[in-house]
């Protein structure tokens, strides 16, 4: 069985700040972990994924996680917010074709 | 590459008609494609796994006979709500696997239902 958590529902950091939203998984298998963002009224696109190797992931839009399996983490940041980054996040876990998504984090970009 | 298409994007029904949601694979083949529902401001719930060719499998306590999901060709997979009613009223989004890279899934840009 898999899981996912979302450490807050809502983020507000000032344009330019750091951006940091949590993620933390369960998984009896592998995990191959993602972080998607939904823009409003719009589909899920992939940010970056965690399949195998390199723990450090970079995506797109400068965002990046670090998939870290003593702490069952797979936190995304990025060193500076930019208002275009204001969307629904979500962090999901997968393995076997299907995933398992996270409530999701709003982010909130205060200018 | 992967884009993924749905069609309509939103709808509008009257209670008890049936509507078809479209989802194509424009730039690869899907071997397996998702059906989601998404409840506003909450995260998305699997409804069912589609594989051309084959029936659909649907998660635990969603209606087979009401969702009808058909897997005709590698690059589509249709939704059918039959009999909709005000409680199906939701965002449907759908994904596919291409082949070859099966553990990650391209999403589509959701269809809105609006049952009246």
């Amino acid at each position: 069985a898999q899981s996912v958590t979302q450490l807050g529902s809502h983020v507000s950091v000032s344009e330019g700040a750091l951006v940091l939203l949590r993620c933390n998984y369960s998984s009896s298998v592998p995990p191959y972990l993602f972080w998607y963002v939904q823009y409003p009224n719009q589909g899920l696109q992939l940010l970056l994924k965690y399949t195998t190797g390199a723990t450090l992931v970079k995506g797109i839009n400068g965002f990046e996680a670090e998939f870290k399996k003593s702490e069952t983490s797979f936190h995304l940041t990025k060193p500076s917010a930019h208002m275009s980054d204001a969307a629904e996040y979500f962090c999901a876990v997968g393995g076997n074709e299907k995933l398992t998504f996270g409530t999701g984090t709003r982010l909130t970009i205060i200018p | 590459g992967a884009v993924v298409s749905q069609h309509p994007s939103r709808v509008i029904c009257k209670s008890g008609t049936s509507v078809k949601i479209e989802c194509r694979s424009l730039d690869f083949q899907a071997t397996t494609m998702f059906w989601y529902r998404q409840f506003p401001k909450k995260s998305l719930m699997l409804m069912a796994t589609s594989n051309e060719g084959s029936k659909a499998t649907y998660e635990q306590g969603v209606e087979k006979d009401k969702f009808l999901i058909n897997h005709a060709s590698l690059t589509l997979s249709t939704l059918t709500v039959t009999s909709a009613h005000p409680e199906d009223s939701s965002f449907y989004i759908c994904s596919a696997i291409r082949q070859g890279i099966k553990e990650t899934q391209y999403f589509g840009p959701g269809t809105r239902l609006l049952v009246l």
